[in-house]
């Protein structure tokens, strides 16, 4: 099983913040990481696929990077909307999630 | 529009049966993957599984494997996921998903359609 950790596992943040959540693998899985955002209460979103492209409809403040083991979330300028729980997803085996990080206001 | 419709939600006692399910629309329902994912109250997300309608390959995580079945009807484009005997621990919302990618494998474009979610209960 690859295992999928990210840091940290909260942050509070300011509108306008730029934010930043890691994600990582316990082994290489290549491009084959997504970024999903959920708000209490609703099904996830697809915000990134293939760890850097941008899902349709998704604002461009959100950016997705990295590969092999390590990738990274950035949401440039933080909106009263982004408030949510973030998690990563590999694709590259037997599908997992990572634990999540959330986002709250400072 | 596409979409995911899920069937309502459930209370049932521990070890009875359930079968909960999942009807697109909107798209080729044989075309694409459709996965499950478990949230615990308050807890994150677990990928369960998923299956290709169109073959019904069906893929298991291992946390899973042999606890719950995965299956589908391609003409009705409807998914199911069913326990036979349900423990408590079982209580969670459960989610279907559409995954993006269409037939290959690894999956390449996430979980793109969701569902509105299914809350099962298990109590005594």
């Amino acid at each position: 099983d690859i295992q999928m950790t990210q840091s940290p596992s909260s942050l509070s943040a300011s509108v306008g913040d730029r934010v930043t959540i890691t994600c990582r693998a316990s082994q290489s899985i290549s491009s084959y990481l997504n970024w999903y955002q959920q708000k209490p209460g609703k099904a996830p979103k697809l915000l990134i696929y293939a760890a850097s492209s941008l899902q349709s409809g998704v604002p461009s403040r959100f950016s997705g990077s990295g590969s092999g083991t390590d990738f990274t979330l950035t949401i440039s300028s933080l909106q009263p909307e982004d408030f949510a729980t973030y998690y990563c997803q590999q694709s590259y085996s037997t599908p997992g999630f990572g634990p999540g990080t959330k986002v709250d206001i400072k | 529009e596409v979409q995911l419709v899920q069937s309502g939600a459930e209370v049932k006692k521990p070890g009875e049966s359930l079968k909960i399910s999942c009807k697109g629309s909107g798209y080729s329902f044989t075309s694409y993957w459709i996965g499950w994912v478990r949230q615990m109250p308050g807890k994150g997300l677990e990928w369960m599984g998923i299956i290709y309608p169109g073959d019904s390959d069906t893929r298991y995580s291992p946390s899973f494997q042999g606890q719950v079945t995965i299956s589908a009807d391609k003409s009705i484009s409807t998914a199911y996921l069913q326990w036979s005997s349900l423990k408590a621990s079982d209580t969670a919302m459960y989610y279907c998903a559409r995954e993006g990618t269409g037939s290959g494998w690894p999956l390449v474009y996430g979980m793109d359609v969701w569902g509105q979610g299914t809350t099962v209960t298990v109590s005594s």
